[in-house]
């Protein structure tokens, strides 16, 4: 199984809204809604923003959102900030001998 | 609070194998899978595995099976990865991160940097 894919790229305004995509095929996606997003800024560990497509730990703002619809999932960040600017990646739990896939990662720039 | 705190960076040369610790604190070790993830330089994030430290069970992706051994010490809460043959294309940091559950991570530990070069 390839990794999921995402755009490598999104920018916006601060203020402004921007929507990562992560899509895969029906067995990348097992049938679970098990979608969880990352966010990783240079330097740093990963950081969960997202889970089971669109819930969000303690401490996220709900500026971030997630959906999914079929064989994509979205991630949509909304009202801008600079210190949205990092990496995003998708996750999902393919339930087979890959467990859990990778998106390739989408770079968010605040303009 | 909750942390994962690994070992510090290592150079290994081909054909070596590397060890990478991850050691828990404040929360139970046994109540949750730890999963290593590793980022090559310029590269995305990678799932390499799991592994229960109650049982110490493990699920590999496909492309480490046969190359990684998962292993936990319970009694200092420490959970271990090993990588055999390695080549330059395991060049990465390292990560481990404890499982909320089998389909996502909520804490990352802190990354372990591991150069392979002759």
């Amino acid at each position: 199984q390839s990794a999921l894919t995402q755009p490598p790229s999104a920018s916006g305004s601060p203020g402004q809204s921007v929507t990562i995509s992560c899509t895969g095929t029906n067995g990348d996606f097992g049938g679970y809604n098990y979608v969880s997003w990352y966010q990783q800024r240079p330097g740093y560990a990963p950081k969960l923003m997202i889970f089971e497509v669109n819930k969000r730990p303690s401490g996220v703002p709900d500026r971030f959102s997630g959906s999914k619809s079929g064989n994509t999932a979205s991630l949509t960040v909304s009202g801008l900030q600079a210190e949205d600017e990092a990496d995003y990646y998708c996750t999902s739990y393919a339930g087979s001998n890959n467990l859990l896939l990778f998106g390739g990662g989408t770079k968010v720039t605040v303009l | 609070q909750v942390q994962l705190v690994q070992s510090g960076a290592d150079i290994k040369k081909p054909g070596a194998s590397l060890r990478v610790s991850c050691e828990a604190s404040g929360y139970t070790f046994t109540g949750h899978f730890i999963h290593w993830v590793r980022q090559a330089p310029g590269h995305g994030l990678e799932w390499m595995g799991r592994i229960n430290p109650h049982t110490g069970g493990t699920r590999l992706a496909q492309t480490f099976q046969g190359r990684v051994t998962m292993t936990r010490d319970t009694s200092s809460n420490t959970a271990y990865m090993e990588l055999n043959w390695l080549t330059s294309d395991d060049t990465a940091v390292y990560f481990c991160a404890r499982g909320a559950a089998t389909h996502y991570m909520d804490v990352w530990g802190t990354g372990s940097t591991v150069t392979v070069s002759s």
